[in-house]
Formats: structure tokens, sequence, C-alpha cells
């Protein structure tokens, strides 16, 4: 079974500070996507980041940034200066291909993020 | 304004009721999902259509059913079947079935 795993259930930095957050995933496919995803308290959900698995670069959006460690199979979501409206759950997800061709993302359980003034 | 919209905000529902959430999309996509979340899970998926006139269950189906007769509006509908609905609802929606998912607002049910 494909899994996604977040160990920190909640996290907290000062505002300004960078911080990281894990994730760890199971696949024995070789390409897939990855993805963070952030839920403030409005409860949208708001893409943040996404890797492509053949991808051997880390992406970055801005003070988002990725460290993808595919045989380690790691995710980890690194936030530079991070600032007030970055508090929010943030959630990792998985994208596997299913045996009908169709996708399914598979979500971590989040961790909780929150930045201090 | 391309985007995905739900509504209502918030549903309040009678046990025994049958209740629909709406979800509408201006984006083009063919692609379309719901997702059901609970406090400190992540999401579920309930069901899918990568296309017009075609869905597929998720991995929580039961009690639940859709429809997908236009493109752009994929309708939940929530059955007296389903044991427990109380929880937040999510659509999404993506170019194609493996592109990247966007998500609207979501929908706060809760059944009396």
């Amino acid at each position: 079974a494909q899994t996604v795993t977040q160990s920190q259930p909640e996290m907290s930095v000062q505002e300004a500070e960078t911080v990281t957050l894990s994730c760890t995933y199971d696949t024995s496919e070789n390409n897939y996507y990855l993805f963070w995803y952030k839920q403030p308290p409005s409860r949208q959900m708001i893409l943040v980041i996404r890797q492509e698995a053949y991808k051997q670069q880390n992406a970055t959006e801005n003070r988002f940034s990725v460290n993808f460690q595919k045989a380690a199979k790691s995710f980890s979501l690194k936030i530079s200066d991070s600032q007030l409206g970055d508090t929010a759950m943030y959630f990792c997800a998985f994208m596997k291909r299913l045996v009908n061709s169709n996708y399914q993302l598979i979500w971590g359980a989040g961790t909780k993020l929150i930045i201090k003034p | 304004d391309g985007g995905i919209t739900q509504s209502p905000k918030y549903l309040f529902r009678k046990e025994g009721q049958n209740v629909t959430l709406s979800c509408e999309q201006n984006l083009n996509h063919d692609a379309m999902y719901w997702y059901r979340q609970d406090p400190g899970q992540g999401l579920r998926l309930i069901y899918y259509s990568q296309i017009v006139n075609d869905f597929q269950k998720g991995d929580i189906a039961e009690g639940y059913s859709v429809s997908r007769e236009k493109k752009e509006s994929f309708p939940l509908t929530v059955t007296s079947a389903q044991k427990n609905p109380t929880a937040f609802y999510l659509c999404a929606s993506s170019i194609s079935g493996g592109d990247t998912q966007y998500f609207g607002p979501g929908t706060r049910l809760t059944v009396l």
C-alpha cells in the first residue's frame, strides 16, 4: 500500500525564522508527482509546490523550497523568512497512478504550523 | 474570475435526509474530485470524474452519489445511508487526471 507520513503533528517558530516540515512516502513506482498544500484557518486548500520524481532539481517557489530525496523517499518542505500568514496546516500528498490509468492523490495527516510574532 | 465554487458554505441536515453539495468550475478542467476531511486526518477521496458522463468510486464512496452531466458541474449527494456524514467536504478539479488539483472553498456539513 502506498502511504504518506508526516511525523510532526505540530510545529511553531518565530516570525522570520526558517522551518522545515518533513514528509516520507512509500511507493514502488518510479515516476510520480509529489505536492505540498497549505490549509489556512479559512480552510481553503492552496497549492504550495509540486515536484516531479523524474526531476533531480528541487522545486522552488519564492520562499518555499523542497528537499526531494528519491532513494530515501523523503520530501521535506522548507519555508524561509517565515511570515505570520504562513500559519496553516500543511499537507504532503503523493499522486499515484491507478490500474485503470486514472490518478489518485494520497494525503498525509498534516502538520500544523504556527508562526509566532 | 476563474475558479471553483462550492455551495453552501455551511449545511445542516437532519438524520434520514439526503442533501446535495454543489461544485462548479469555470476553468475548463476535465477532471473533478470530491474529498472528505475529518479532524486530524488527511483528505479521503469519495468520488472522481475524469470526463463528462463518467465517474469512479474513491476510497469511501459508500453512502454518497454523484453525477457529471456537464463539464463544469459535479454535485455530491450525501444520502441517509452515510452513517457519519458530519465533516468538511472539498471539491477539486484538474486539467486532466494526472495534473495538479485545485480546490474550492469547501462545505461544512453538520448532521443534527
